[in-house]
């Protein structure tokens, strides 16, 4: 079981905006800013958004990031294709001595 | 240009050992934080574990499940990180990624490497 809780799969249409969440504790969330990772199919894990909302250079501002309490959101707008993989948070962890906790993961399919 | 290359995985029998190595080129590796994270087949991340510059004092830290049989270390002179695992277990058998910690957020993942494939069987 994954410290921080997302939903398993996650659809869309091209062109439509989807929404992932991302839930956690006082402990991780609560506490602490949290990270979003895209892992494309066959591919290492990406840094897509840092800070709860912020950009890597070439990252498309299609992608938005939120935080509120113990809950974090992934937003992709105009989704495209492409943009069909895995998608995963992280926080660190106050309870665990400052140790790195993901989400369980949620695969985006474009339908 | 960024880039973390890991070797050295394989198969490993349970009980056995193996060292992994990540080679980072691109940027001032001794002055990096650094991390591997590990992904089970079809399964999501895992944080194994961490390694602190030298300058912020060269700690580790290790996830629960990890902890007592692996040991992270660097070589600052070749540019190189390292996951030494003992005692390996079937449910270490897992893609192997190292990761730079901390550039851009607070210990976010900024950069990775490919992977490298463990298989712990018998």
């Amino acid at each position: 079981q994954s410290v921080l809780t997302q939903p398993p799969s996650a659809s869309g249409t091209p062109g439509q905006r989807v929404t992932i969440s991302c839930s956690g504790s006082s402990s991780n969330i609560g506490s602490n800013t949290v990270n979003w990772y895209q892992q494309l199919p066959g591919t290492a894990p990406k840094l897509l958004i840092y800070s709860n909302n912020q950009r890597p250079s070439g990252v498309p501002d299609r992608f938005s990031g939120s935080k509120s309490g113990t809950s974090a959101s992934l937003a992709i707008s105009g989704l495209q294709s492409e943009d069909e993989a895995d998608y995963y948070c992280a926080a660190w962890d106050d309870s665990l001595n400052g140790h790195v906790v993901f989400g369980g993961g949620t695969k985006l399919t474009v339908l | 240009e960024v880039q973390l290359v890991e070797s050295g995985g394989g198969l490993v029998k349970p009980g056995g050992s193996l060292r992994l190595s990540c080679a980072a080129s691109g940027f001032t590796f001794s002055n990096a934080w650094m991390s591997w994270v590990r992904q089970a087949p079809g399964k999501g991340l895992e944080w194994v574990g961490r390694i602190k510059s030298k300058t912020d004092g060269g700690t580790t830290d290790y996830a629960a499940p990890v902890k007592g049989r692996f040991t992270i270390s660097r070589d600052d002179s070749k540019n190189t990180l390292y996951l030494q695992m003992n005692s390996l277990k079937t449910e270490d058998t897992a893609v192997y990624y190292c990761t730079t910690e901390g550039w851009f957020g607070e210990l976010s993942l900024d950069y990775w490497g490919q992977g490298t494939l463990v298989t712990v069987s018998s």
